[in-house]
C-alpha cells in the first residue's frame, strides 16, 4: 500500500526566510502527487500537482515552487516567505489504480 | 478552483444520532468522494460515489448522489464522539485532472 512521508511535520519562519517542505512516497511508482494548503478552518486549496519527473503544473499563481527532483519526491519552495505563507501543507498521491488520494500527515507552516 | 460546497459548515449533535452533510458542485462529474480529516491530521478517504450510481453504504456511512441537482449527501449513522472530524467532498472531473475539494463540514459529536 501508498504511504505518503512528509517533513518537518512544524515549522516556524520568520518573514522573508526561505521555505523547503519535502514529501517522499513509498509503495508506488511513477505516481501523480499533489501539494495542497489548508488556511486555518477552510478547506483545501490545490497547489501543485505533477504528474511526472521534472512537470510540475500551478494552479495559482503565488509566492511557492514546486519541484519533482525524483520520481517519488515532490518539495514545495519559496525564496521569500510571507505572512500570507502561513498553512497547513498537505502532500497527496493517488492510490493505485484509482484517482483516490492518499494524504500525508501535513506540515504545519507559521511565518511570524 | 473550489468545486464543492459543504453544508452545514459546523455540526453539533450527541451521540447516538444520525448526522447528514451535504455537498454541491457545479461542473459534471466522473465520481464524488468523501474524505475525513482529524484534527491537525492529513485526510483520509472514506467512500467513492460514481456518475451512475445514486446511493452507495459503507458500514454505518452512507452516500447519496443527484447528478440532476449536482448535489450529494453523506449520512453517518448511530454517531459516536469518535465521528468528530471535518468531512471533505471531492470531485472528480475524469481524466487526469486533479480532485476538487469543499470547504468542509466539522461535526462534533458530543458524548
Amino acid at each position: 500500500s501508498q504511504t505518503i512521508h512528509q517533513w518537518p511535520a512544524t515549522l516556524v519562519q520568520p518573514v522573508g526566510s526561505p521555505l523547503s517542505l519535502e514529501c517522499t512516497v513509498e509503495g508506488t511508482s511513477n505516481p501523480n502527487l499533489y501539494w495542497y494548503r489548508q488556511a486555518a478552518g477552510r478547506g483545501l486549496q490545490l497547489l501543485f500537482y505533477s504528474v511526472g519527473i521534472g512537470q510540475i503544473s500551478s494552479e495559482v499563481p503565488q509566492n511557492l515552487s514546486a519541484s519533482r527532483p525524483q520520481d517519488r519526491q515532490f518539495i514545495l519552495s519559496s525564496k521569500k516567505l510571507l505572512l500570507s505563507d502561513s498553512g497547513f501543507y498537505l502532500c497527496a498521491g493517488p492510490r493505485e489504480g484509482a484517482n483516490v488520494l492518499t494524504f500525508g500527515a501535513g506540515s504545519r507552516l507559521t511565518v511570524l | 478552483s473550489q468545486q464543492g460546497e459543504e453544508d452545514p459548515q459546523a455540526l453539533s449533535i450527541q451521540e447516538g444520532e444520525n448526522a447528514t452533510m451535504n455537498c454541491s458542485y457545479k461542473t459534471s462529474i466522473n465520481n464524488l468522494q468523501w474524505y475525513r480529516q482529524n484534527s491537525g491530521r492529513g485526510l483520509v478517504h472514506l467512500i467513492l460515489i460514481r456518475s451512475n450510481e445514486r446511493e452507495k453504504h459503507s458500514g454505518r456511512l452512507r452516500v447519496t448522489l443527484d447528478t440532476s441537482k449536482k448535489s450529494s449527501s453523506l449520512l453517518i449513522t448511530a454517531s459516536r464522539a469518535a465521528d468528530t472530524a471535518s468531512y471533505f467532498c471531492a470531485t472528480d472531473g475524469g481524466g487526469n485532472t486533479p480532485l476538487v475539494f469543499g470547504k468542509g463540514t466539522r461535526l462534533s459529536v458530543i458524548a
